[in-house]
């Protein structure tokens, strides 16, 4: 069964706006990571956030991590064109796997 | 620094043809090794992961199979392909010993259509 699913399914915002893209997952973790992914590229991973942090910041990205909802969001501020793609979360499980979200489609609009 | 190739870049193939897709790792040792497919619009689904040479665990039944004849080299074979094996095909590696607290990095991909 899916270990983490976002929402929205898809999100259309115009350029200088945020976005917010949350995540819910099912079990107990040890951290949380959000990845991006360009049309018809590879993965990419853009942040890991541990159990026991409940913000994290990198750049124009800000991740919340809220264990006893068992769910995460990912902001990106003053979003921008390059922006737009599909975006993961992801949460480890046995033998070091990853069990990916279905994603959420954003675009930004110039 | 590491990267990650993967080929071909995209391949239309015959149902029944056989498959063979490649992934390298460089500028890392003892990796895991993922392939995952992504069907269009999608999320991952993962095929097989690698902890070494010759060690490969297959997470779902299928006409695929895997291999991994050097450290930092891993296949995705099919003797026959379906239609259904249509998709986007991934390969991620890990630093081995990270557990579940590294971060995986991806190929570039193989977009695989079978006709």
């Amino acid at each position: 069964s899916q270990q983490g699913e976002e929402d929205p399914q898809a999100l259309s915002i115009q350029e200088g706006e945020n976005a917010t893209m949350n995540c819910s997952y099912k079990t107990s973790i040890n951290n949380l990571q959000w990845y991006r992914q360009n049309s018809g590229r590879g993965l990419v991973h853009l942040i890991l956030i541990r159990s026991n942090e409940r913000e994290k910041h990198s750049g124009r990205l800000r991740v919340t991590l809220d264990t006893s909802k068992k769910s995460s969001s990912l902001l990106i501020t003053a979003s921008r064109a390059a922006d737009t793609a599909s975006y993961f979360c992801a949460t480890p499980g046995a033998n070091s796997k990853l069990t990916f979200g279905k994603g959420i489609t954003l675009s930004v609009r110039p | 620094s590491q990267t990650i190739h993967q080929w071909p870049a995209t391949l239309v193939q015959p149902v029944g043809s056989p498959l063979s897709l490649e992934c390298t790792v460089e500028g890392t040792s003892n990796p895991n090794l993922y392939w995952y497919r992504q069907a269009a619009g999608r999320g991952l689904q993962l095929l097989f992961y690698s902890v070494g040479i010759g060690q490969i665990s297959s997470e779902v039944p299928q006409n695929l199979s895997a291999s991994r004849p050097q450290d930092r080299q891993f296949i995705l074979s099919s003797k026959k392909l379906l239609l259904s094996d249509s998709g986007f095909y991934l390969c991620a590696w890990k630093e081995r010993g990270t557990s579940g607290r590294g971060a995986q990095y991806f190929g570039p991909g193989t977009r695989l259509t079978v006709l």
